[in-house]
């Protein structure tokens, strides 16, 4: 069974510009949630989808944004690139239970210049 | 902010001994996950033990939680060189997300 697959692996691109990072998560996953994570950090939570619904989001500027599709894949948008959004993008699946953890995909490293 | 902080920050050891580290947090939490992460990529769970529980075993870890202090502990037995990594705590609250500390990277050495 595959597991969290992210999109691209690695992602150079120029402030101002914008970014799409995609996920796809475990079979029989509804809920995909993205994290931030900066260099000697512990990950950030951006967003969490579950049923195409957003329901919970972190302390992020609206330039970042998601979305979930109806196979449950999701997309993380992210506008106006600035040089601190700088980080290793992680996706994480999950079945949504108190007793079940999280699983994550090997993330996107996006290097903003 | 993040909810959690691990201590200690670093921690090197020799191959076969155990290592120990540990996690604060701030808010009542549904469940608290450790997870591990190599060289700078995803993250792998490594065990979750819930709030009505006190102690939890899973091969060469053991984890223990204490609600009262708003602590938890993390045990790696028997290290190996394999277990060099980072290693993070990260709290569920019921809050549709998972806070995580700053980590603990332990360095195995042979």
């Amino acid at each position: 069974d595959a597991g969290v697959t992210q999109s691209p692996t690695h992602l150079i691109k120029t402030r101002g510009q914008h970014v799409t990072l995609r996920c796809s998560p475990i079979s029989g996953h509804k809920s995909v949630s993205w994290y931030q994570q900066v260099l000697g950090q512990g990950p950030q939570f951006i967003f969490q989808y579950y049923e195409k619904e957003e329901r919970g989001r972190g302390n992020f500027p609206d330039r970042f944004s998601a979305r979930q599709f109806p196979n449950y894949s999701s997309e993380l948008n992210v506008n106006a690139l600035l040089l601190g959004d700088s980080a290793l993008y992680l996706c994480a699946s999950s079945l949504v239970r108190d007793d079940y953890g999280y699983t994550f995909g090997s993330g996107t490293r996006l290097t903003v210049v | 902010s993040q909810q959690g902080e691990e201590d200690p920050q670093a921690l090197s050891i020799q191959e076969g001994e155990n290592a120990t580290m540990n996690c604060s947090y701030k808010t009542s939490i549904n469940n608290l996950q450790w997870y591990r992460q190599n060289s700078g990529r995803g993250l792998v769970h490594l065990i979750l033990i819930r709030s009505n529980e006190r102690e939890k075993h899973s091969g060469r870890l053991r984890v223990t939680l204490d609600t009262s202090k708003k602590s938890s502990s993390l045990l790696i037995t028997a290290s190996r060189a394999a277990d060099t990594a980072s290693y993070f705590c990260a709290t569920d609250a019921g809050d549709y997300k998972l806070s995580f500390g700053a980590g603990t990277t332990v360095t195995v050495r042979a």
